[in-house]
Protein backbone atom coordinates (compact mmCIF):
# COMPACT_ATOMS: atom_id res chain seq x y z
CA UNK A 1 0.00 0.00 0.00
CA UNK A 2 1.53 3.36 -0.71
CA UNK A 3 0.75 6.90 -0.13
CA UNK A 4 -1.21 8.25 2.81
CA UNK A 5 -4.09 6.37 4.85
CA UNK A 6 -6.31 7.64 6.98
CA UNK A 7 -8.69 5.61 9.65
CA UNK A 8 -11.92 5.95 10.07
CA UNK A 9 -13.29 7.81 6.62
CA UNK A 10 -16.50 8.81 8.75
CA UNK A 11 -16.76 9.00 12.97
CA UNK A 12 -19.91 10.36 15.02
CA UNK A 13 -19.45 11.18 18.28
CA UNK A 14 -21.04 12.22 21.44
CA UNK A 15 -19.36 15.07 23.49
CA UNK A 16 -18.51 12.98 26.59
CA UNK A 17 -17.03 10.38 24.08
CA UNK A 18 -12.92 9.29 23.65
CA UNK A 19 -12.06 8.74 20.00
CA UNK A 20 -8.81 8.05 17.98
CA UNK A 21 -8.38 9.03 14.42
CA UNK A 22 -5.22 7.26 12.57
CA UNK A 23 -2.70 8.26 9.70
CA UNK A 24 -0.17 5.92 8.85
CA UNK A 25 1.98 6.92 5.53
CA UNK A 26 3.91 4.48 3.40
CA UNK A 27 6.64 7.39 1.47
CA UNK A 28 9.47 7.22 3.84
CA UNK A 29 8.71 11.26 5.13
CA UNK A 30 10.15 12.16 7.84
CA UNK A 31 7.36 14.74 8.84
CA UNK A 32 3.67 14.80 9.39
CA UNK A 33 0.53 17.26 9.94
CA UNK A 34 -2.88 17.23 11.28
CA UNK A 35 -4.60 19.82 9.52
CA UNK A 36 -8.79 20.71 10.74
CA UNK A 37 -10.96 21.69 7.02
CA UNK A 38 -14.41 23.71 7.96
CA UNK A 39 -16.71 24.93 5.41
CA UNK A 40 -15.48 28.42 3.94
CA UNK A 41 -12.53 28.36 6.34
CA UNK A 42 -8.92 27.58 5.01
CA UNK A 43 -7.22 24.35 6.05
CA UNK A 44 -5.84 24.95 9.81
CA UNK A 45 -2.73 23.56 10.98
CA UNK A 46 -3.17 21.41 13.58
CA UNK A 47 0.26 20.02 14.48
CA UNK A 48 3.90 19.27 13.13
CA UNK A 49 5.62 16.33 14.09
CA UNK A 50 9.47 15.77 12.46
CA UNK A 51 11.11 12.76 13.02
CA UNK A 52 8.46 11.87 15.64
CA UNK A 53 9.09 14.89 17.75
CA UNK A 54 6.46 17.56 18.16
CA UNK A 55 7.74 20.98 16.38
CA UNK A 56 4.45 22.40 16.32
CA UNK A 57 1.84 23.05 18.08
CA UNK A 58 -1.16 25.80 16.35
CA UNK A 59 -2.74 26.89 20.24
CA UNK A 60 -5.09 24.14 19.30
CA UNK A 61 -7.40 23.09 22.54
CA UNK A 62 -6.23 20.47 24.80
CA UNK A 63 -9.29 18.10 23.89
CA UNK A 64 -7.33 17.27 20.73
CA UNK A 65 -4.26 15.64 21.63
CA UNK A 66 -1.76 14.08 19.29
CA UNK A 67 0.69 11.30 19.17
CA UNK A 68 3.63 10.10 16.28
CA UNK A 69 5.43 6.32 17.55
CA UNK A 70 6.96 6.28 14.91
CA UNK A 71 7.87 7.93 11.81
CA UNK A 72 4.69 5.91 10.23
CA UNK A 73 2.06 6.47 12.39
CA UNK A 74 0.37 9.58 13.18
CA UNK A 75 -2.98 9.76 16.05
CA UNK A 76 -5.18 12.06 16.99
CA UNK A 77 -6.67 11.94 20.25
CA UNK A 78 -10.26 13.54 21.25
CA UNK A 79 -11.95 13.96 24.19
CA UNK A 80 -14.72 16.05 25.48
CA UNK A 81 -15.61 17.83 22.02
CA UNK A 82 -17.79 20.66 20.81
CA UNK A 83 -19.99 20.54 17.88
CA UNK A 84 -17.46 23.09 16.82
CA UNK A 85 -15.10 20.83 16.36
CA UNK A 86 -16.72 19.02 13.58
CA UNK A 87 -14.94 19.19 10.37
CA UNK A 88 -12.66 17.37 7.76
CA UNK A 89 -9.35 16.43 9.81
CA UNK A 90 -6.40 16.14 6.96
CA UNK A 91 -3.25 14.48 7.48
CA UNK A 92 -0.78 14.58 5.68
CA UNK A 93 3.05 14.06 5.57
CA UNK A 94 6.60 15.21 3.76
CA UNK A 95 10.09 14.95 2.92
CA UNK A 96 11.76 17.73 4.91
CA UNK A 97 15.67 18.18 4.53
CA UNK A 98 17.79 20.88 5.87
CA UNK A 99 14.58 23.04 6.62
CA UNK A 100 13.40 22.45 3.14
CA UNK A 101 10.64 20.23 1.64
CA UNK A 102 10.47 18.82 -1.70
CA UNK A 103 8.69 20.70 -4.46
CA UNK A 104 5.98 18.33 -3.61
CA UNK A 105 5.08 19.68 -0.37
CA UNK A 106 2.71 17.38 1.36
CA UNK A 107 0.20 14.37 0.08
CA UNK A 108 -2.53 14.21 1.84
CA UNK A 109 -4.51 11.42 3.26
CA UNK A 110 -8.56 11.16 2.41
CA UNK A 111 -9.34 12.85 6.06
CA UNK A 112 -11.96 11.76 8.35
CA UNK A 113 -15.11 13.29 8.55
CA UNK A 114 -15.95 14.40 12.42
CA UNK A 115 -19.53 15.32 13.34
CA UNK A 116 -19.79 16.05 16.97
CA UNK A 117 -23.35 15.54 18.36
CA UNK B 1 2.09 35.36 9.41
CA UNK B 2 0.37 34.72 6.20
CA UNK B 3 -2.56 35.80 4.40
CA UNK B 4 -4.11 34.25 1.33
CA UNK B 5 -7.05 35.61 -0.78
CA UNK B 6 -8.39 33.82 -3.66
CA UNK B 7 -12.00 33.77 -5.17
CA UNK B 8 -14.48 31.69 -3.39
CA UNK B 9 -15.97 30.56 -6.84
CA UNK B 10 -15.52 30.76 -10.36
CA UNK B 11 -17.53 28.96 -13.26
CA UNK B 12 -16.92 28.02 -16.97
CA UNK B 13 -17.76 25.98 -19.61
CA UNK B 14 -16.02 23.29 -20.71
CA UNK B 15 -13.59 23.66 -23.45
CA UNK B 16 -13.17 26.72 -21.90
CA UNK B 17 -9.53 28.39 -20.35
CA UNK B 18 -9.97 29.85 -16.87
CA UNK B 19 -7.76 31.36 -14.59
CA UNK B 20 -7.84 31.53 -10.84
CA UNK B 21 -5.72 34.59 -9.09
CA UNK B 22 -4.32 34.27 -5.92
CA UNK B 23 -2.75 36.96 -4.04
CA UNK B 24 -0.58 36.76 -0.20
CA UNK B 25 1.05 38.99 1.95
CA UNK B 26 3.83 36.66 3.79
CA UNK B 27 6.34 37.18 6.39
CA UNK B 28 8.83 34.49 5.12
CA UNK B 29 8.35 32.91 1.57
CA UNK B 30 9.67 29.81 0.35
CA UNK B 31 7.70 28.39 -2.80
CA UNK B 32 3.92 28.63 -4.09
CA UNK B 33 1.80 25.28 -4.14
CA UNK B 34 -1.87 24.76 -6.01
CA UNK B 35 -3.81 22.03 -4.92
CA UNK B 36 -6.85 20.25 -6.65
CA UNK B 37 -9.47 18.89 -4.07
CA UNK B 38 -12.71 16.82 -4.99
CA UNK B 39 -15.55 16.65 -2.61
CA UNK B 40 -14.77 14.24 0.20
CA UNK B 41 -11.23 13.96 -1.37
CA UNK B 42 -7.88 14.57 -0.48
CA UNK B 43 -5.67 17.39 -2.00
CA UNK B 44 -3.67 16.82 -4.56
CA UNK B 45 -0.67 18.76 -5.86
CA UNK B 46 -0.76 20.44 -9.43
CA UNK B 47 2.10 22.63 -9.15
CA UNK B 48 5.02 24.23 -7.27
CA UNK B 49 6.55 28.05 -8.11
CA UNK B 50 9.27 29.20 -6.04
CA UNK B 51 10.72 31.23 -8.45
CA UNK B 52 8.83 34.68 -11.08
CA UNK B 53 7.38 32.75 -14.23
CA UNK B 54 5.34 30.39 -15.32
CA UNK B 55 5.50 26.62 -15.04
CA UNK B 56 3.59 24.53 -17.25
CA UNK B 57 2.43 20.85 -17.05
CA UNK B 58 -0.19 19.66 -19.66
CA UNK B 59 -3.82 21.74 -19.61
CA UNK B 60 -2.39 23.28 -16.46
CA UNK B 61 0.02 26.49 -15.90
CA UNK B 62 0.48 28.34 -13.06
CA UNK B 63 2.32 32.03 -12.84
CA UNK B 64 4.08 33.56 -9.60
CA UNK B 65 5.39 36.90 -9.48
CA UNK B 66 7.12 37.69 -5.82
CA UNK B 67 7.52 41.52 -5.61
CA UNK B 68 3.47 41.53 -6.22
CA UNK B 69 2.62 38.62 -3.91
CA UNK B 70 0.61 37.03 -7.05
CA UNK B 71 0.21 33.68 -8.43
CA UNK B 72 -2.85 32.04 -10.69
CA UNK B 73 -3.59 29.01 -11.81
CA UNK B 74 -4.73 28.82 -15.78
CA UNK B 75 -6.57 25.68 -16.61
CA UNK B 76 -7.12 24.93 -19.99
CA UNK B 77 -9.63 22.98 -22.66
CA UNK B 78 -11.38 22.84 -18.95
CA UNK B 79 -13.59 18.86 -18.46
CA UNK B 80 -16.51 18.28 -16.76
CA UNK B 81 -13.98 15.99 -14.14
CA UNK B 82 -11.82 19.44 -13.51
CA UNK B 83 -14.67 20.71 -11.50
CA UNK B 84 -13.15 21.08 -8.01
CA UNK B 85 -11.78 22.87 -4.82
CA UNK B 86 -9.02 24.57 -6.40
CA UNK B 87 -6.67 25.47 -2.95
CA UNK B 88 -3.19 28.28 -2.84
CA UNK B 89 -0.97 27.46 -0.67
CA UNK B 90 2.28 29.05 0.60
CA UNK B 91 5.16 27.83 2.53
CA UNK B 92 7.10 29.82 4.76
CA UNK B 93 10.95 29.64 5.39
CA UNK B 94 10.95 28.62 9.17
CA UNK B 95 12.48 25.65 9.89
CA UNK B 96 9.80 23.11 9.14
CA UNK B 97 8.62 24.83 5.90
CA UNK B 98 4.81 24.45 6.92
CA UNK B 99 1.70 25.52 4.41
CA UNK B 100 -0.42 27.68 4.84
CA UNK B 101 -3.07 27.46 2.64
CA UNK B 102 -6.10 30.19 1.41
CA UNK B 103 -9.92 29.08 1.84
CA UNK B 104 -10.27 27.57 -1.61
CA UNK B 105 -11.66 28.51 -5.05
CA UNK B 106 -14.71 25.95 -6.45
CA UNK B 107 -14.66 25.55 -9.44
CA UNK B 108 -18.15 24.90 -11.35
CA UNK B 109 -17.38 23.48 -15.08
CA UNK B 110 -20.95 23.21 -17.12
CA UNK B 111 -21.68 21.53 -20.64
Amino acid sequence: ETGVTQTPRHLVMGMTNKKSLKCEQHLGHNAMYWYKQSAKKPLELMFVYSLEERVENNSVPSRFSPECPNSSHLFLHLHTLQPEDSALYLCASSQVLWGEQGSRGYTFGSGTRLTVV
Amino acid sequence: GQNIDQPTEMTATEGAIVQINCTYQTSGFNGLFWYQQHAGEAPTFLSYNVLDGLEEKGRFSSFLSRSKGYSYLLLKELQMKDSASYLCAVRDNSGYSTLTFGKGTMLLVSP
